[in-house]
């Protein structure tokens, strides 16, 4: 079975731009949830989707949304990229409800904002 | 606020020694989670627990409730076992998120 996979791999930007990165869950996997990671830190939530809603919301500004799709992929979706934005997103899938069942990551995507 | 601490920030060992990477967190919590993270940033579930110890191979990891602290052992390290450990709790109340230490970096010589 294939497992979180996420796209692209590596992305670099100018600010101001917008992007939008990919990420597909585990086959029967109802929820997905993102992270930014900044060199040297460990992840920050962003965004919980399980069965297609919001579950959760981490502390970043309105530039950042996402969405979930019928078959449970997602986006995740920033606005006028700042410098800060530059991190390595990752995308984690899991049976049920982030936190209380086993996560699997992706790889990630690496941002680069020059 | 749910925060979560970890210790030690970088560990070095020789290979064979017993490894114990400690967490501490804030709130009461509904699970635990230790993941392990190589170079290049892709990220491995290690362990979920709520409650007593889970093994698996050489890893063992242990969570005390009623002190709010998990810790991860590695017996018979190994120079692969070389990584960035993180550990991240899930708070019974408030917003339903995942709050992450910051890592220990553990590097095994051998």
């Amino acid at each position: 079975d294939a497992g979180v996979t996420q796209s692209p791999t590596h992305l670099i930007k100018t600010r101001g731009q917008h992007v939008t990165l990919r990420c597909s869950p585990i086959s029967g996997h109802k929820s997905v949830s993102w992270y930014q990671q900044v060199l040297g830190q460990g992840p920050q939530f962003i965004f919980q989707y399980y069965e297609k809603e919001e579950r959760g919301r981490g502390n970043f500004p309105d530039r950042f949304s996402a969405r979930q799709f019928p078959n449970y992929s997602s986006e995740l979706n920033v606005n006028a990229l700042l410098l800060g934005d530059s991190a390595l997103y990752l995308c984690a899938s899991s049976l049920g409800p982030e936190g209380v069942s086993p996560l699997h990551f992706g790889n990630g995507t690496r941002l680069t904002v020059t | 606020k749910n925060e979560v601490e970890q210790s030690p920030q970088n560990l070095t060992a020789q290979e064979g020694e017993f490894i114990t990477i400690n967490c501490s967190y804030s709130v009461g919590i509904s699970a635990l989670h230790w993941l392990q993270q190589h170079p290049g940033g892709g990220i491995v579930s290690l362990f979920m627990l709520s409650s007593g110890k889970k093994k698996h191979g050489r890893l063992i990891a242990t969570i005390n409730i009623q002190e709010k602290h998990s810790s991860l052992h590695i017996t018979a390290s190994h120079p692969r076992d070389s990584a960035v450990y993180i550990c991240a709790s899930m708070a019974i109340q408030g917003a339903q998120k995942l709050v992450f230490g910051q890592g220990t970096r553990l590097t095994i010589n051998p």
